[in-house]
């Protein structure tokens, strides 16, 4: 079965531009959760959908917006970059449906502010 | 809003020697999990702790949740150099989002 794909893995952008990142969850998933990390801040949660609906969203300004689709699939976008955006961008899926359910991990969206 | 803590920050042991992480909540959890991420990787899940109380092994790995659920902690006996990381605890108070520890970064040298 395959895993959690994030593409693009790599990218530069700079300041004042927008970027949007994509996420496969792993099949029959329908929980996408997205953190930001950054060596000072650890892992910081952005938002989480199940079945195309943000259910919970953590404390990021509205720059940071997604999406999901009906396949599961997910998108973020970040508006109006700035430096401190710079991070490892991480997406997860779980099934949803219950609150312990196993957060399984891509490997990431490095993303990179100039 | 819910605060998880997590102690220490950095850990070197010597190969061998045990090691331990905390991770402190400021509210009453449903469940609390660890994940381990390797240099350059991406975090992977350990385990689930749900039960007040709970003690749960993985071979050299043990787990606990404290008996008012608002505590854990994963202990490492005589750790090899394969357990560097940076650990992470997950909290969650029941409503589908996780809020993560800082992370505990082990360093085991040979």
């Amino acid at each position: 079965k395959a895993g959690v794909t994030q593409t693009p893995r790599y990218l530069i952008k700079t300041r004042g531009q927008q970027v949007t990142l994509s996420c496969s969850p792993i099949s029959g998933h329908r929980s996408v959760s997205w953190y930001q990390q950054t060596p000072g801040q650890g892992l910081q949660f952005l938002f989480e959908y199940f079945s195309e609906t943000q259910r919970n969203k953590g404390n990021f300004p509205g720059r940071f917006s997604g999406r999901q689709f009906s396949n599961s699939r997910s998108e973020m976008n970040v508006s109006t970059l700035e430096l401190g955006d710079s991070a490892l961008y991480l997406c997860a899926s779980s099934s949803g449906q219950t609150s312990g359910n196993t957060i399984y991990f891509g490997e990431g969206s490095w993303l990179t502010v100039v | 809003g819910q605060q998880v803590m997590q102690i220490p920050q950095y850990q070197h042991v010597q190969e061998g020697e045990d090691f331990t992480t905390y991770c402190n909540s400021s509210t009453t959890l449903s469940n609390i999990q660890w994940y381990k991420q390797r240099p350059g990787g991406h975090p992977v899940f350990l385990i689930q702790l749900v039960k007040s109380g709970e003690v749960k092994k993985q071979k050299r790995l043990t787990f606990q949740f404290g008996e008012a659920k608002k505590n854990s902690s994963l202990h490492i006996t005589a750790t090899q150099t394969t357990d560097v990381g940076t650990y992470f605890c997950a909290a969650s108070s029941g409503t589908y989002k996780y809020i993560f520890g800082t992370g505990t970064r082990l360093k085991v040298l040979a």
